[in-house]
């Protein structure tokens, strides 16, 4: 299976921080990643379809970047809202695989 | 608007069946991709498998021989079963609307404890 290493496990921010986290493939997935939010007691939501797509209703701050092996979610102007676990998924392979996910916690 | 809902047993015997169901509103299921996701406790996530617009499935290799996605286009549901479950199939189970999934259900949470 593709394995896909997210970093960091968790971040320590502050509203108004520009935050980054990362995910790595164990193999080449062209643009086929996505991004998702989830917040405590929700379902994960999506956030970026295709590697840098926001999907509708999405804030502007939040940009996906990447392709290939390398993958990165920038959050601009953290807003407390924005306090959620964040995971990746590669659908370039069966089966897809997820990343073990970023948790972004107030300093 | 699209709403997805799960519905089934919070608790399973091991060995036995796991049976869910995904109740869809405002979308018909003869539409797009049909999925399930589970997330275990500890936050790890697991891609199960999906059903088609078609009645087609695919499923996760891991899951192969205990997995069963199907649906009933009259009521507008789709299903899951999983077969001989064990502890380790404790998890909050997912259906999710699209391939790779866009729009998640509130989930449902099952125990696998005799």
């Amino acid at each position: 299976n593709t394995v896909m290493t997210q970093s960091p496990t968790s971040m320590f921010i502050s509203v108004g921080d520009r935050v980054t986290m990362n995910c790595k493939a164990s193999q080449n997935v062209g643009t086929n990643v996505d991004w998702y939010q989830q917040k405590t007691g929700q379902s994960p939501k999506l956030l970026i379809y295709g590697a840098s797509n926001r999907y509708t209703g999405v804030p502007d701050r939040f940009t996906g970047s990447g392709s290939g092996t390398d993958f990165t979610l920038t959050i601009s102007n953290m807003q407390a809202e924005d306090l959620a676990v964040y995971y990746c998924l590669q659908y370039n392979y069966n089966p897809d695989t997820f990343g073990a996910g970023t948790k972004l916690e107030l300093k | 608007e699209v709403q997805l809902q799960e519905s089934g047993p919070g608790l399973v015997k091991p060995s036995q069946s796991l049976s869910l169901t995904c109740s869809v509103t405002g979308y018909s299921i003869t539409s797009n991709y049909w999925g399930w996701i589970r997330k275990f406790p500890g936050n790890k996530m697991e891609w199960m498998g999906y059903i088609s617009y078609s009645g087609s499935t695919s499923y996760n290799p891991s899951l192969k021989s205990r997995i069963s996605i199907t649906r009933d286009t009259s009521k507008n549901q789709f299903f899951l079963q999983l077969n001989s479950v064990t502890t380790e199939d404790t998890a909050t189970y997912y259906c999710a609307r699209g391939e790779p999934p866009q729009y998640w259900g509130q989930g449902v949470m099952v125990t696998v404890s005799s």
